[in-house]
């Protein structure tokens, strides 16, 4: 079935260490996005991506970086310089007007 | 720029019964579309709903229907016979043709009441 699997589920940080949250599907979509949830809130978007080799910052993108090297995947990392990084982390694809479809998320905590 | 407003952040509903989810929306635009997502508790998003603008006919999905007022700007999501499977956050979304992407309110939560 085609889907977009997002991995680890849980995550765990420590103070100064970078991550990364990884993001594949399998939709054939060009745009893929990550947005961040912090709890009983909305979503906020972090980057896209349209095209491979291609992505843009959302309205977050300060202490994350990303890189769209193939069509299928779409890699979130959380650098050390976001100062409060934990969170519940979305990914999406789309084929444009359709909607989006998401991953299941991955919860990250800075320990 | 275009933005979601949901009013709402928290209702709740008797099981079986009907309740109705507001969303407006501001836009410039002729042509859009429109979404409702459900995120329940197992925090995966779930398309519910899609309208575009130019259809006058309000979309619907089985007990899910929407009211949209193009002139208003006015999305609502309407849940009839409400089960308890439908408690979740719902999220109204509007697509940017701009940049290719979602526009999200803020989400209301469903509380349904057995």
């Amino acid at each position: 079935d085609g889907g977009i699997t997002q991995s680890p589920k849980y995550l765990f940080r420590k103070e100064g260490q970078n991550v990364t949250l990884s993001c594949e599907q399998n939709l054939n979509h060009d745009a893929m996005y990550w947005y961040r949830q912090d709890p009983g809130q909305g979503l906020r978007l972090i980057y896209y991506s349209q095209i491979v080799n291609d992505f843009q910052k959302g309205d977050i993108a300060e202490g994350y970086s990303v890189s769209r090297e193939k069509k299928e995947s779409f890699p979130l990392t959380v650098t050390s310089a976001q100062k409060n990084p934990t969170a519940f982390y979305l990914c999406a694809s789309s084929t444009s007007v359709h909607g989006y479809t998401f991953g299941s998320g991955t919860r990250l905590t800075v320990v | 720029a275009q933005t979601v407003t949901q009013s709402q952040p928290e209702m709740s509903v008797q099981e079986a019964e009907t309740v109705t989810l507001s969303c407006t929306y501001d836009t410039s635009e002729s042509d859009y579309y429109l979404f409702w997502y459900k995120q329940p508790p197992s925090r995966q998003m779930i398309l519910v709903i899609r309208q575009e603008a130019y259809k006058q006919q309000n979309a619907t999905e089985n007990r899910f229907s929407v009211n949209f007022q193009k002139a208003a700007k006015s999305f609502s999501l309407k849940i009839s016979d409400s089960q308890l499977g439908d408690a979740a956050m719902y999220f109204c979304a509007y697509w940017l043709e701009y940049g290719n992407k979602l526009v999200f309110g803020a989400g209301t939560i469903l509380r349904v009441k057995s």
